[in-house]
């Protein structure tokens, strides 16, 4: 069965400090991968994605991820994190067959110390 | 341009009653889908419609129902409700639903709360 694996259930870094969340998944065929953000009782918003092509993409508020197909792994990274930065973070997998469904993990809770 | 809106924003229900939330997709977009957000989880795929009809259901019981009306808004209905039900209940929607690969964007969620 498709799965997405969050390791990190909570993660706490310094402002100014660099982050990676990272995400593992289990799927068959070629994945479709999602970062979205939550801020508390908010929504999701989309960060990045990765479709096909490069392997380092490039999303709003200076986040970036990198699909390692070898790894299975599509992890978050920014180099500097600001203190708005603090929010639950999903990573996703699409599933292609049938519908557009999303396999979410678990999330990562992260927590900026000033 | 308006973003995926959801009603309400917060509700509270008592075991054994029935609740309906409502969901506006954002403009240009022809496919919801509804997730289920329990306290501490990631989303969990409820069900998506797609031309006023359901086009896949997750592992949900049948108490989960939902509707599309022609202008692509959409609802979710939860009968006889119980505890575990107490969710964040999102809404996503994107564009093209004949097409198989397309961005979801949610909305704000609404908090269910049974008592």
């Amino acid at each position: 069965a498709q799965s997405v694996t969050q390791p990190d259930i909570h993660i706490t870094v310094s402002e100014g400090a660099s982050l990676e969340l990272r995400c593992n998944y289990s799927y068959g065929a070629t994945p479709y991968l999602f970062w979205y953000v939550q801020s508390p009782g908010q929504g999701l918003q989309l960060l990045l994605k990765y479709f096909s092509g490069d392997t380092l993409v490039q999303g709003i508020k200076g986040f970036e991820a990198e699909f390692k197909r070898s790894q299975s792994s599509f992890n978050l990274r920014k180099p500097s994190v600001h203190w708005s930065d603090a929010a639950e973070y999903f990573c996703a997998v699409h599933l292609i067959q049938g519908a557009q469904k999303l396999v979410f993990g678990q999330g990562t809770r992260l927590t900026i110390n000033p | 341009d308006a973003g995926v809106t959801q009603s309400p924003t917060h509700l509270i229900k008592t075991r054994g009653q029935q609740v309906t939330l409502r969901c506006s997709p954002k403009s240009g977009h022809d496919t919801v889908s509804w997730y289920q957000q329990a306290l501490g989880q990631g989303p969990q795929f409820i069900f998506q419609y797609y031309e006023e009809e359901e086009r896949q259901r997750g592992n949900f019981p049948d108490r989960f129902s939902g509707h599309q009306f022609p202008n692509y808004s959409s609802e979710l209905n939860v009968n006889a409700l119980l505890l575990g039900d107490s969710a964040l209940y999102l809404c996503a929607s994107s564009p093209l639903g004949g097409r198989r690969l397309n961005t979801q964007y949610f909305g704000p969620g609404t908090r269910l709360t049974v008592l």
